[in-house]
């Protein structure tokens, strides 16, 4: 089965702080996804990679930045966090003509 | 990106057959069309996949006509355990999805 793994279930922090999300695939996908989860706006994409050091925009990048320096893992950014950006967290892999297969989720609470 | 309609909200009864119908007026030549579950505070599930005519695997079945504007996703013999929220995802299956505001299955015993 493919695992894909967040580096935590709950976070708690305060506004101006630097958080990282960090997102492990197993499964030696070429494409990795974050987004964000929030009621009544379903899920939108902050960010995705397609490779190694690569990266594209998603719907909604602003505030956050991605790090993809090996192919199983890909962080996201939060470089001061805000209180609008308290939601939950979800990252994707998945290869060409394949689906995506998504971790349990980072519920992010910023004060 | 083609844009997607599904309904807001279902109810069925255990052991009824559940359909959702998700209409994608703007899919293009290579767009798939994709099914996820989920559950609360879980991340989405992939169900099932398809590019034309019929689909089925051991959770669904996929209905999709041959002008490719609507799909539909057949859960049959529901249970409590079925009751999630569906999306309706096109796209090429390897890049962006746009994720709509899905279909809220709730079944009752």
């Amino acid at each position: 089965d493919v695992k894909v793994t967040q580096s935590s279930r709950y976070l708690v922090k305060r506004t101006g702080e630097k958080v990282f999300l960090e997102c492990v695939q197993d499964m030696d996908h070429e494409n990795m996804f974050w987004y964000r989860q929030d009621p009544g706006l379903g899920l939108r994409l902050i960010y995705f990679s397609y490779d190694v050091k690569m990266k594209e925009k998603g719907d909604i990048p602003e505030g956050y930045s991605v790090s993809r320096e090996k192919k199983e893992r890909f962080s996201l950014i939060l470089e001061s966090a805000s209180t609008n950006q308290t939601s939950m967290y979800l990252c994707a892999s998945g290869g060409r003509r394949e689906t995506q297969y998504f971790g349990p989720g980072t519920r992010l609470l910023v004060l | 990106l083609a844009k997607t309609t599904q309904p807001i909200s279902m109810d069925s009864y255990e052991g009824q057959e559940v359909n959702i119908t998700c209409s994608h007026n703007n899919i293009a030549t290579n767009d798939y069309i994709t099914w996820y579950q989920q559950f609360p505070s879980q991340g989405p599930r992939f169900i099932i996949q398809g590019y034309k005519t019929k689909v089925t695997n051991e959770v669904a079945s996929l209905f999709i006509p041959a002008d490719r504007k609507s799909s539909t996703l057949s859960l049959p013999r529901v249970s409590l355990s079925d009751t999630a929220v569906y999306y309706c995802l096109v796209g090429e299956s390897w890049g962006k999805l746009q994720f709509g505001a899905g279909t809220q299955v709730v079944v009752t015993p």
